[in-house]
């Protein structure tokens, strides 16, 4: 069965450090990859998708960048974090040819705070 | 794709069938309505899709009106764990393209379960 794992599942960063998010899908071959932000009391945004290797699409420009360096590993990054990155980093992946079937798989989570 | 438009929240009493509307007049014939859920401080988990024909899973029934410009997701018996956001969207699942992948959430409704 498809597994994906998503960590850390909490992290506080200072202002100015950089980050580095990873998840991985097992189970899967070819699939389509995402990357949400949940800011506090607001909805989820889409950051980031990534349909193969070394495809990133950017949804909002921001101070983040992804990077896909294998076929189910997605990474999020950020060279110097500002305060308004704090929010709830989802990661996601559906089949690549059949999206209706189940939609999409969300992982756990990673809850991140600037201070 | 589409806009879906939800209410902000609702109350269900445990035990009883929580309905939840959503409205979708501009879906086009292409679109699926499709269903998810946030439990605090968890990533989204899929419940169920539909085309035009109503849909009945483990989890929940969804009946899409004929003319399809509305639906309502229906929740047999709840319980406290079912209090949640459910999101409504639509969209298409073709593959021409990239774009084609993203799944876009709104607001939600945010359902409360009560004792």
């Amino acid at each position: 069965s498809q597994t994906i794992h998503q960590w850390p599942a909490t992290l506080v960063q200072p202002v100015g450090s950089p980050l580095s998010l990873e998840c991985t899908v097992e189970g899967t071959s070819n699939p389509n990859l995402y990357w949400y932000r949940q800011a506090a009391g607001r909805g989820l945004q889409l950051l980031f998708y990534s349909v193969g290797i070394g495809q990133i699409s950017s949804e909002v420009p921001q101070n983040l960048s992804a990077s896909r360096p294998q076929d189910r590993q997605f990474i999020l990054s950020s060279k110097k974090l500002l305060l308004s990155d704090s929010g709830f980093y989802l990661c996601a992946w559906s089949v690549r040819q059949r999206m209706v079937l189940g939609g999409y798989t969300f992982g756990s989570g990673t809850r991140l705070t600037v201070v | 794709d589409a806009k879906t438009t939800q209410p902000p929240s609702m109350d269900c009493a445990e035990g009883r069938a929580a309905n939840l509307p959503c409205n979708h007049s501009t879906i086009s014939g292409n679109e699926y309505v499709y269903w998810y859920r946030q439990i605090h401080s968890q990533g989204p988990q899929y419940i169920i899709h539909g085309l035009k024909n109503n849909e009945t899973n483990e989890m929940a029934s969804l009946i899409i009106t004929e003319d399809r410009k509305s639906s309502t997701l229906i929740l047999p018996h709840a319980t406290l764990r079912d209090t949640a956001v459910y999101y409504c969207i639509v969209r298409v699942v073709e593959n021409s393209g990239g774009s084609n992948y993203k799944l876009t959430f709104g607001k939600g409704t945010l359902l409360t379960v009560n004792p």
